[in-house]
């Protein structure tokens, strides 16, 4: 079966740095790879989409890239900031499938 | 602009008890979900609609079942609660333009003793 897999760990990066998550999955490469941000008692909160014939995907300080021969994509927070600080979610969907299949979650600390 | 609406936020239960949790949507999204996120097991899709009038088995559908009323909501029912089904609920909607995610609601915490 497809499994989804981000780092466990926390991140704690200073601020002003440059965080990087990472997202892998096994098999089949989806149609399309997204991440969201969780808080603690909220409800995700998309934040960018990267389909698979595209290779990078920018946002404001986000940025996404996508290598389908890595079965990796990775997600980047520019100029991190002490907001910055939650649990971001990978998630993919799969071609003939709408139905979005999330990765475990990776938290990201931002130290002030 | 609601968004996803989930009642209740909070529910304790006795095992054996029955229960069902609301969800609406105001977005005039076509597709509706289901998913229970637990400590280590991440986000789990336990069932979803695709359209009005349809409803299709997620990845943990036992010891549940759904009822899509209506486009805008979509209901999930615990016929009989077991502690096993403690967790956190999350309703979430898309529609046919998938540039634009899920939205998702803030959730149900749902306690079974």
């Amino acid at each position: 079966s497809q499994k989804i897999e981000q780092n466990s760990e926390a991140l704690n990066i200073q601020e002003g740095k440059t965080a990087t998550l990472t997202c892998n999955y096994t098999n089949y490469s989806p149609a399309y790879l997204q991440w969201y941000r969780q808080d603690p008692g909220r409800g995700p909160v998309f934040l960018l989409l990267i389909r698979e014939n595209e290779k990078e995907k920018r946002k404001e300080r986000l940025k996404v890239t996508f290598d389908t021969t890595l079965k990796q994509s990775l997600f980047h927070i520019t100029a991190s900031q002490p907001a910055d600080s939650a649990t971001y979610l990978c998630a993919l969907v799969y071609y003939g499938n709408n139905r979005l299949a999330f990765g475990k979650g990776n938290q990201v600390v931002v130290i002030p | 602009n609601a968004g996803v609406t989930q009642t209740p936020k909070f529910q304790v239960l006795k095992t054996g008890q029955s229960m069902t949790l609301q969800c609406a949507q105001d977005m005039n999204h076509n597709s509706m979900y289901w998913y229970r996120q637990d400590p280590g097991m991440g986000l789990r899709l336990i069932y979803y609609s695709a359209s009005e009038g349809t409803t299709d088995k997620g990845e943990v559908p036992n010891g549940y079942n759904v009822s899509r009323l209506n486009k805008r909501e979509f209901s999930l029912r615990l016929e009989s609660a077991a502690p096993s089904q403690t967790s956190v609920y999350f309703c979430a909607s898309s529609a046919w333009d998938t540039n634009y995610g899920y939205t998702f609601g803030s959730g149900t915490r749902l306690t079974v003793v």
